[in-house]
């Protein structure tokens, strides 16, 4: 079955870096992947969205790339701030109406 | 307009008991999923809603678990004779149904059984 795989570890930056976040997915290629935020104590908030056919998808300071070969899509935030600090989580849909969530990286943006 | 509401926030109760989650969806919005997050834990499908068809629930982890949605808007996840590995945050969304929708989640609550 497709998993979708994000690195347990916390990612330790300082302000004004670009932070890079990692999913991969194990088995066939996702017609969408999705990427959202959540906050502790909150429900994940839509982020964005890029289709498989899409290389790379921007918004403000929010980048997320599709590599089909590498079964792997990066997120990147440009400019961090420690506002920007929070889980961010990978979901993978399009083969069925469910979508399938990673675990979540946990951001952690240093003033 | 208003976003998806969950009710209550926290809920404590002791182990055997059965107790119910109210999730409020968009309105118009024709999906709706219930999730389970356990601490450090990715999002768990549980049981997934579309309009009128019947649901999916290949999720649920047991037949102690079990949900409703009535009249295509509002849902109820109901536990019974609750355990202690049942403790989770328990989220709903609901999208307007298409695969590659976006989807609006609750605040989520918070389950502790004791």
């Amino acid at each position: 079955s497709q998993k979708i795989e994000q690195n347990s570890e916390a990612l330790n930056i300082q302000e004004g870096k670009t932070a890079t976040l990692t999913c991969n997915y194990t088995n066939y290629s996702p017609a969408y992947l999705q990427w959202y935020r959540q906050d502790p104590g909150r429900g994940p908030v839509f982020l964005l969205l890029i289709r498989e056919n899409e290389k790379e998808k921007r918004k403000e300071r929010l980048k997320v790339t599709f590599d089909t070969t590498l079964k792997q899509s990066l997120f990147h935030i440009t400019a961090s701030q420690p506002a920007d600090s929070a889980t961010y989580l990978c979901a993978q849909s399009g083969g069925s109406y469910i979508p399938t969530f990673g675990r979540g990286t946990s951001l952690i943006v240093h003033p | 307009g208003a976003g998806v509401s969950q009710s209550p926030s926290n809920k404590v109760t002791e182990k055997g008991k059965d107790v119910e989650l109210r999730c409020d969806p968009i309105s118009g919005h024709t999906a709706l999923y219930w999730y389970r997050q356990s601490l450090g834990q990715g999002l768990e499908f549980l049981i997934y809603f579309q309009g009128n068809s019947a649901p999916d629930k290949s999720g649920l982890p047991s037949d102690r678990f079990s949900a409703e949605r009535t009249g295509g808007s509002v849902s109820t996840l109901t536990i019974q004779r609750t355990q202690q590995e049942d403790s989770a945050v328990y989220l709903c969304a609901s999208s307007l149904g298409n695969s590659a929708d976006t989807q609006y989640f609750g605040p989520g609550t918070r389950l502790t059984v004791l």
